[in-house]
């Protein structure tokens, strides 16, 4: 079955740099684009971007745009998301989740990965 | 704020029907297609709804999606107490060229 699994939970100081990574299996790895969603301690979901494994080409909400890099790593089937100069606002539970297709739905989603940010 | 908007809670009676509604505009779901995402207390989201009506596998009948103009409701029928979650809809939105999701209705099955 379709399974991703993400890093585990991880503390950073203010001003640091977090890469979360997503490791996909049960199916071919190139074809659907991997996204990642995060949600704040008793937040709602916020999407950050995605990118497909297939040509690498990433596309980023706004918000997001020059802080978060995505790398895919083909011979393990993972994808990386990496955060810079966090700020104690960026403290969420980071989820990965794969996008179906050209359509914009996320199914299946990782267990998530819990990210405090605290000096 | 959320650009999609939802209610922040929901109840209902174990049995009964509950509906949870998801406002948006001309450039969200106006213009896309609308999915919904259950989210069990402590665990990650789960699609539930995707293209406005259509259920992944596994997914029961009891949960229907719908969509008219710039709004779309999730309908859940002959609820359970293993229904209690976060439920969440979601879409894209052409002018801020990305996914966009609702704050969240809490549903308390009392």
């Amino acid at each position: 079955q379709v399974q991703l699994v993400q890093s585990g939970a991880a503390v950073k100081k203010p001003g640091a740099s977090l890469k979360v990574s997503c490791r996909t299996s049960g199916y071919s790895f190139s074809t659907y684009a991997i996204s990642w969603v995060r949600q704040a301690p008793g937040q709602g979901l916020e999407w950050m971007g995605w990118i497909s494994p297939y040509n690498r080409n990433t596309h980023f909400a706004q918000k997001f745009q020059g802080r978060v890099t995505l790398t895919t790593d083909t011979s393990t089937s993972t994808v990386y998301m990496e955060l810079r100069g966090l700020r104690s606002d960026d403290t969420a539970m980071y989820y990965c989740a794969r996008r179906g297709g050209l359509s914009n739905y996320f199914d299946p989603w990782g267990q998530g990965t819990l990210v405090t940010v605290s000096s | 704020q959320s650009v999609l908007t939802q209610s922040p809670s929901a109840s209902a009676t174990p049995g009964q029907r509950v509906t949870i509604s998801c406002s948006g505009s001309n450039s969200n779901i106006g213009s896309n297609r609308v999915n919904w995402y259950q989210q069990l207390p402590g665990t990650a989201p789960k699609l539930l709804i995707y293209n406005n009506n259509e259920r992944p596998s596994g997914v029961p009948d009891r949960f229907s999606g719908s969509k008219s103009g710039t709004s779309a409701s999730l309908a859940i029928s002959g609820l359970q107490s293993a229904d209690e979650a976060d439920y969440y809809c979601a879409t894209w939105d052409d002018n801020l060229n990305g996914v966009v999701f609702g704050g969240g209705t809490k549903l308390t099955v009392l």
